[in-house]
């Protein structure tokens, strides 16, 4: 069965760049039919979609976080990453892993791990 | 303040069906591009609960079910249950934003 989980400091100073990983495990990471992707949600608010890759590291991203977005897989480790740089408090949520198909839905979900931006 | 419109909320009486519904425009939904429902509990990650317009994944209830017409979308909800209460968010792609996008998300509440 596959599982994905979050890691990550879940405090970052303003300015400063938010890291966090997903590991997956129950399956690998290099398939073909699946993208990997990041959805945050702000306390009480909706999802936002923050970007997706692919296992041979073409990205897309949020047109609205591009340029402050990055993200970056290891396959060795059956990893992916974001980085989010320039951090305000508008960056506070709880940051979600997930598989992502071509459509683009995502069916299977880390558990989210809350990130909070403040000094 | 999303591309996709969700009413706020919606409530039904126990066994009861309710609709949610979404609503785009001709640079999302009504451009021909899927439509995807997710069900979020407080405190808990979404699951998914419709793909690609009608599609129920393997344990979704035959209870819910989506459609999609125009520029709009609609997740039903039949004989509703107490379980049921929880957030829903549709999903689809927009092409003016080159970006999938959510709707703004509808809190059922189970009367």
């Amino acid at each position: 069965q596959l599982q994905l989980q979050e890691s990550g400091p879940g405090l970052v100073k303003p300015s400063e760049t938010l890291s966090l990983t997903c590991t997956v495990s129950g399956g690998s990471i290099s398939s073909n039919n699946y993208y990997w992707g990041w959805v945050r949600q702000p306390p009480g608010k909706g999802l936002e979609w923050i970007g997706r890759m692919f296992y041979s590291g073409a990205t897309y991203y949020n047109p609205s976080l591009r340029g402050r977005v990055t993200m970056s897989v290891d396959t060795s480790k059956n990893q992916f990453s974001l980085k989010l740089s320039s951090v305000t408090a508008a960056d506070t949520a709880v940051y979600y892993c997930a598989r992502s198909h071509s459509s683009p839905y995502m069916d299977v979900w880390g558990k989210g791990t809350t990130v909070t931006v403040s000094s | 303040q999303s591309v996709l419109t969700q009413p706020p909320s919606v409530s039904g009486a126990p066994g009861q069906r309710v609709t949610i519904s979404c609503t785009g425009s001709s640079s999302n939904i009504g451009a021909g591009y899927d439509v995807h429902w997710y069900q979020q509990f407080p405190g808990t990650a979404p699951k998914l609960l419709i793909y690609t317009n009608s599609n129920r994944p393997s344990g979704v209830p035959d209870r819910f079910s989506g459609s999609k017409s125009g520029t709009s979308a609609s997740l039903a909800i039949t004989g509703l249950q107490a379980e049921d209460e929880a957030d829903y968010y549709c999903q689809s792609y927009d092409t003016s934003l080159n970006s999938p996008v959510f709707g703004g998300g509808t809190k059922l509440t189970v009367l």
